[in-house]
């Protein structure tokens, strides 16, 4: 089964800095979806970036971009020029390609703090 | 364009009891899927319906069900509820697949006491 970690519970940023979110994931498969979901405190879940196993490009959306390494598993997420609005829980997730309609899996997530 | 409207936002239950859980996916959405959160879980799958079918089914037991109505409107019923399925219970559409993504709606609190 695919298993996501997200091994930083925590973390905070400096309005205006940049950080980068961490994941990795463990999978047998080649083809795959990969996501960053936001969540504040609306509790909304909302999609931040969305990535393809089989491109090698990295996903950029405006100040939301991913470093995709496919070999060692990782899709860490790099948010620049942070704003307050950007603290939430931040959620990676994994969606098979390969096996029909299967959900996403996520990671445990990481809380995110702006600090003005 | 409404997004995903689910109802009610929160709930407050007995053990013992049994609840229903209201999920109105975005228009043209034919796929509902379901997901607990629980600070100790996370979040994990319930199940997913698509054209009033349940497609796939996450490892809960019988006491939650579901089902999606020919609008694509979607239920869940958890039945003899206990104090652990206290959660945030959050609905998810997509118009098929889910390669895209999912679009989630803000989730029903519900506490069990």
């Amino acid at each position: 089964a695919q298993t996501v970690t997200q091994s930083q519970p925590e973390m905070s940023v400096q309005e205006a800095e940049t950080v980068t979110l961490s994941c990795t994931y463990d999978t047998s498969e080649s083809d795959y979806y990969l996501f960053w979901y936001k969540q504040p405190p609306s509790r909304q879940m909302i999609l931040v970036i969305r990535q393809e196993a089989y491109k090698q490009q990295n996903a950029t959306e405006n100040r939301f971009s991913v470093n995709f390494q496919k070999a060692a598993k990782s899709f860490s997420l790099k948010i620049s020029d942070s704003q307050l609005g950007d603290a939430a829980m931040y959620f990676c997730a994994y969606r098979s390609a390969t096996r029909g309609n299967t959900p996403l899996v996520f990671g445990k997530g990481t809380r995110l703090s702006v600090i003005a | 364009k409404a997004g995903v409207t689910q109802t009610p936002r929160y709930l407050i239950k007995t053990r013992g009891q049994q609840v229903t859980l209201s999920c109105s996916p975005i228009s043209g959405h034919r796929s509902v899927s379901w997901y607990q959160q629980t600070p100790g879980q996370g979040l994990q799958f319930l199940f997913e319906y698509f054209s009033e079918t349940q497609r796939n089914k996450g490892n809960f037991p019988g006491r939650f069900s579901g089902r999606q109505f020919s609008n694509s409107r979607s239920e869940m019923n958890v039945s003899t509820l206990e104090l652990g399925d206290s959660a945030l219970y959050l609905c998810a559409s997509s118009p098929g697949t889910g390669d895209y993504g999912y679009t989630f709606g803000s989730g029903t609190r519900l506490t069990v006491v």
